[in-house]
């Protein structure tokens, strides 16, 4: 059981360019998230998928896309990379949405625009 | 909108010795639920220890307990017998039952030193 695994755990990008973190949990979880996490805070929400097919925004979506491609993989998209982007993002899976569930953290993949 | 505030950006304490990490948060709502999470240098989110707000016993799991101070919006987790394990980056969190995001408001967290 590898919970949830993330690629790549680095990457360094230059501005504009596009990339997609991939991220997938084998717990069979009907609920998924991605978070950034920047120096001094706590993570940030920046989209989540309640079920298989359903994708919203949290706080932070400006600049991102996501994509639930099936129930096990759940990927973010940065279409055209800016500074402001370099974060570490970490994505997470829980049972479902529920506030007393749960979220399993993937390792986290740290990323640097230039 | 709910915060989360830890105003202790770094802390330390001896081996086997106990240690308080404070969190503070502001919200309107009655029933949500709070967490600790730790995150070592392998830089995994581990989740510690949760409680209900509508529970008033404090967890415990182990050597990590909380004290919860409901009317004071306090959420303060103790660990006994430190262990150099447990040096870590600790991450008080908050959750509510409803609202758009549905997230975890995460504090800023408190990097922890575990001293031999």
């Amino acid at each position: 059981n590898a919970g949830v695994t993330q690629t790549p755990k680095f990457q360094v990008l230059k501005t504009g360019q596009s990339m997609t973190l991939q991220c997938a949990q084998d717990m069979n979880h009907n609920s998924m998230y991605w978070y950034r996490q920047d120096p001094g805070m706590g993570l940030r929400l920046i989209y989540y998928s309640a079920s298989e097919g359903t994708t919203d925004k949290g706080e932070v979506p400006n600049g991102y896309n996501v994509s639930r491609l099936n129930k096990r993989e759940f990927s973010l998209r940065l279409e055209s990379a800016a500074p402001s982007q370099t974060s570490v993002y970490f994505c997470a899976s829980s049972i479902r949405t529920g506030f007393s569930y749960e979220q399993y953290f993937g390792p986290g993949t740290r990323l640097t625009v230039t | 909108a709910q915060t989360v505030t830890q105003s202790q950006p770094e802390m330390s304490v001896q081996e086997a010795e106990t240690v308080t990490l404070s969190c503070t948060y502001d919200t309107s709502e009655s029933d949500y639920y709070l967490f600790w999470y730790k995150q070592p240098p392998s830089r995994q989110m581990i989740l510690v220890i949760r409680q209900e707000a509508y529970k008033q016993q404090n967890a415990t799991e182990n050597r990590f307990s909380v004290n919860f101070q409901k009317a004071a919006k306090s959420f303060s987790l103790k660990i006994s017998d430190s262990q150099l394990g447990d040096a870590a980056m600790y991450f008080c969190a908050y959750r509510v039952p409803s609202g758009s995001a549905r997230q975890l408001t995460f504090g800023s967290g408190t990097q922890l030193t575990v001293l031999p």
